[in-house]
């Protein structure tokens, strides 16, 4: 099955600081890849996705690309606002007989003023 | 459009007790999921419905973990006999069935404590 590594959290920056979160997965065929974001008290949302080799998905600042090669599809944003202080997950989806997607354990980021 | 619903938002029982769980997915949605999320950790796949048919419960403790997806629209799951470990927040998401992108939508969960 999928599997999903993500940087340890939580993750502390400041206000208009620059953003990184590793992630790498191993995945059966061919996946589409997911950044969903977890605001405190909601549901997760979908932030962005990629569905093939060197595709970059962006929304609201953020992007992360997808490397076949590495196997690893890294969210940047390049100025934190307060607001993006949330649990990030990335998640690999292949479809076929486990069909739902495969989350890492989340990268809880807060952003201080 | 109405998002994913899910009620009741928090329960708090007493172990041995059962519990039951209600989501009405997004209007036109065919495929229903149910996750389940530790603290600290991400969501795991309980159990996967095309329509009203389960395709996908490998991941689902039957001995106690029970779902039903009658018309294909909304869904229940439930628990019986409820034990301290089942602490959680249980998540509901539904999509089209339409790959690769298979965009999953999520309900806001019901955060379960049994005491």
């Amino acid at each position: 099955g999928n599997s999903v590594t993500q940087m340890e959290g939580p993750v502390t920056l400041s206000e208009e600081a620059f953003l990184t979160i590793n992630c790498t997965y191993t995945a059966t065929g061919y996946p589409s890849l997911f950044w969903y974001v977890q605001y405190p008290g909601e549901g997760l949302q979908l932030l962005l996705k990629a569905t093939k080799a060197d595709d970059k998905g962006s929304n609201k600042g953020f992007e992360a690309t997808y490397r076949k090669e590495t196997t690893s599809f890294h969210l940047e944003k390049g100025s934190v606002q307060v607001s993006d202080s949330a649990v990030y997950f990335c998640a690999p989806y292949s479809g076929g007989g486990a069909d739902g997607l495969t989350f890492g354990k989340g990268t809880h980021l807060i952003i201080q003023p | 459009e109405a998002g994913v619903v899910q009620s009741p938002r928090y329960k708090i029982i007493e172990k041995k007790q059962p519990v039951a769980f209600w989501c009405n997915p997004i209007s036109g949605h065919n495929t229903l999921y149910w996750y389940r999320q530790n603290l600290g950790q991400g969501p795991e796949l309980l159990i996967r419905y095309e329509n009203e048919e389960a395709v996908d419960d490998s991941q689902l403790p039957k001995d106690r973990f029970s779902a039903e997806r009658l018309k294909g629209v909304d869904s229940t799951l439930k628990i019986q006999p409820a034990e301290l470990g089942d602490s959680a927040v249980y998540l509901c998401a539904s999509s089209f069935p339409t790959p690769p992108y298979n965009e999953q939508f999520f309900g806001p969960g019901t955060r379960l404590t049994v005491l």
